[in-house]
């Protein structure tokens, strides 16, 4: 099966400073990844959309200056909160598609902003 | 809008009840549904439905998608302790995304 990883798994950072999370898909080649964020006893929310080489594309709502994703390679994405602040503190899940039908997820970063 | 429904948000049964978890969609260009389900990490894949009136069984488990009236349920049989999860219901439209419902939490008391 597909696997993906997450790094890292738990994180807790100081209000101002930023905080990057790491996306891998493990044994496939992820042609687009997905970041989301799930607040506590809510369900996912989809960020956005990232597809190798190219801008990812994000939901309404979401700052992308505030979370930058970067896919480097079709094996990695990354999503980087900056300037973190308390409001920011979360569940980020991110899941990685090899076809269209299929998303693998992560196993999710709990975000502390202190 | 595109929107996913879940009902009920939460339930509760003791072991070896059936339940019956509920999902309605609006959604443009449907192209699947799926279902996982979500213990303390990230959610695992349970079914994916894509044509109507197909059942689609894993054990216990069991799922169903009617496309002319756009919902879906999820069957679990015999319930154990182990079912107690939150149960994801999504779909998927013509842009690959993923739209989530607000999940069933069900509870499974011995």
């Amino acid at each position: 099966g597909a696997v993906v990883s997450q790094h890292p798994s738990r994180v807790i950072c100081k209000s101002g400073t930023s905080v990057k999370i790491e996306c891998r898909s493990l044994d496939f080649q992820a042609t687009t990844m997905f970041w989301y964020r799930q607040f506590p006893k809510k369900s996912l929310m989809l960020m956005a959309t990232s597809n190798e080489g190219s801008k990812a594309t994000y939901e309404q709502g979401v700052e992308k200056d505030k979370f930058l994703i970067n896919h480097a390679s079709l094996t990695l994405s990354t999503l980087t909160v900056t300037s973190a602040h308390p409001e920011d503190s979360s569940f980020y899940i991110c899941s990685a598609s090899r076809d269209r039908y299929e998303q693998y997820f992560g196993p999710g970063t709990r975000l502390t902003v202190t | 809008e595109d929107k996913v429904v879940q009902s009920p948000l939460s339930l509760v049964v003791h072991e070896g009840d059936t339940v019956t978890l509920n999902c309605s969609y609006e959604v443009t260009n449907f192209r699947s549904l799926l279902w996982y389900k979500q213990e303390k990490k990230a959610p695992t894949f349970l079914f994916m439905l894509t044509s109507s009136g197909i059942e689609k069984k894993s054990g216990r488990l069991s799922s169903i998608l009617d496309k002319k009236e756009l919902f879906s349920i999820l069957n679990i049989t015999a319930t154990q302790t182990g079912d107690s999860a939150v149960y994801l219901c999504a779909v998927e439209g013509n842009t690959g995304k993923l739209i989530f419902g607000q999940g069933t939490t069900l509870q499974v008391k011995p």
